[in-house]
């Protein structure tokens, strides 16, 4: 069974980064684009950024556009999320995500940020 | 960035049917295929429903799925208590960003 298990979260002041971080297993890496998905404390599910399966192509949501920076590792099976310039509508858990064509087919446990002060 | 309308709660009794609406534009359910996702209270979200009406691999037939043009429809039949959770939608639109919908909690009463 496909295996995602995100690290890296926590609590930062705001205006701080953090890097999370998905490894994944039970599956060929390269060969799938890749997601973060994020939800806020009781809302919904909100797209953060997607990266093509050679980490060629990114994508990124209007509310994070030149703050994060989404990248992969192919060799170590590994999915990045830099985040800078953080604040308090930051604040969720974010899950990786795999895509597969057309949907998420698996995603991780979930990282919790948390930005305050 | 687009976001799918969903209604934001619907309820049943045990062993009814419930349906939950999606709602759209041309930018992307209108061109893109629709997915569904379960989530289940402090849990991951999981892909109930791909391709507009296609079930992954131990999936229930008592969900379903379809779309017509800028909208799509989830069906619960058979409702069960351990079917109460959130439910999205989801898609692509043309700028080549993932949409989720608003999310519908399904109470089973």
């Amino acid at each position: 069974e496909v295996q995602l298990l995100e690290s890296g979260g926590g609590l930062v002041q705001p205006g701080g980064s953090l890097r999370l971080s998905c490894v994944a297993s039970k599956f060929t890496f390269s060969y799938y684009a890749m997601s973060w998905v994020r939800q806020a404390p009781g809302k919904g599910l909100e797209w953060v950024s997607a990266i093509s399966a050679s980490g060629g192509n990114t994508h990124y949501a209007g509310s994070v556009m030149g703050r994060f920076t989404i990248s992969r590792d192919n060799p170590q099976n590994t999915l990045y999320l830099q985040m800078d310039s953080l604040s308090a509508e930051d604040t969720a858990v974010y899950y990786c995500a795999r895509e597969n064509w057309n949907q998420v087919d698996y995603w991780g446990q979930g990282t919790l940020v948390s930005v305050s002060s | 960035q687009s976001v799918l309308t969903q209604p934001p709660s619907v309820s049943a009794a045990p062993g009814q049917k419930v349906t939950i609406s999606c709602s759209g534009s041309s930018s992307d359910i209108g061109n893109n295929y629709v997915s569904w996702y379960q989530q289940l209270p402090g849990t991951a979200p999981r892909l109930l429903i791909y391709d507009n009406n296609k079930r992954p691999s131990g999936i229930p037939d008592r969900f379903s799925g379809s779309k017509s043009g800028t909208s799509a429809t989830l069906g619960i039949t058979g409702l069960q208590t351990g079917d109460e959770a959130d439910y999205y939608c989801g898609t692509w639109d043309t700028s080549l960003r993932r949409v989720f919908g608003t999310g519908t909690k399904v109470t089973v009463v």
